[in-house]
């Protein structure tokens, strides 16, 4: 199956300062990727639809100012937080499906966990 | 609007006892509708998937589960509990933007 990536797995910042998070597609092309986030011990909820060459699209109550989404090229979009703080702390997790495809799933990256201090 | 309900949000079975977890969806046209395992700290593991076709859809150890378009359901089933297979469990409904259940934690008695 395809192959999605995120960098890094794992990342200690400092509150008030800004973390990027990086989302590939390694074999295949998506002009669409979406972001998610997971609570401790909650589901995943959806963030945004990071839309490659234009903006992405927020969900009711996610903040497009902290969460900048970039979606710069066919296989990769980007997650920053900016002036994170503690309750920024999370599980974030992306996926891409194959472009042009019937009857195939979103393919999830192994997700990246955040550790605000 | 998409949704997805998981009516039990924790099971504990014996190991070698059969389990099904319930799953519930809103969906506005045919749904794509997935489970997905995830063990604690980790990523998520696809179990399997329903797209089209015939209803009961077998998937990776041992799972299968059963669409059922007049219950809005797609429970999910195994006949004998292994210990390793206790996890938090997740149904989702969608194709591109895929929605998640709250999720179903199972522990397992050995």
């Amino acid at each position: 199956g395809a192959v999605v990536s995120q960098h890094p797995s794992r990342v200690i910042c400092k509150s008030g300062t800004s973390v990027k998070i990086e989302c590939r597609s390694l074999d295949f092309q998506a002009t669409t990727m979406f972001w998610y986030r997971q609570f401790p011990k909650q589901s995943l909820m959806l963030m945004a639809t990071s839309n490659e060459g234009s903006k992405a699209t927020y969900e009711q109550g996610v903040e497009k100012d902290k969460f900048l989404i970039n979606h710069a090229s066919l296989t990769l979009s980007t997650l920053t937080v900016t002036s994170a703080h503690p309750e920024d702390s999370s599980f974030y997790i992306c996926s891409a499906r194959v472009e042009g495809t019937m009857n195939t799933e979103a393919f999830f990256g192994q997700g990246t966990r955040l550790t605000v201090v | 609007a998409q949704s997805v309900t998981q009516p039990d949000i924790h099971i504990t079975v014996s190991e070698g006892a059969s389990l099904e977890l319930r799953c519930n969806y809103s969906y506005g046209a045919t749904p794509y509708l997935f489970w997905y395992v995830q063990s604690p700290g980790q990523g998520l593991q696809l179990l399997l998937k329903y797209f089209s076709g015939d209803t009961l859809v077998q998937g990776i150890k041992g799972f299968e589960a059963e669409f059922k378009r007049s219950q809005s359901s797609f429970n999910l089933r195994k006949p004998s509990v292994h210990w390793s297979d206790a996890a938090e469990y997740f149904c989702a409904v969608g194709a591109d933007k895929v929605i998640f259940g709250p999720g179903t934690s199972l522990s397992v008695i050995p």
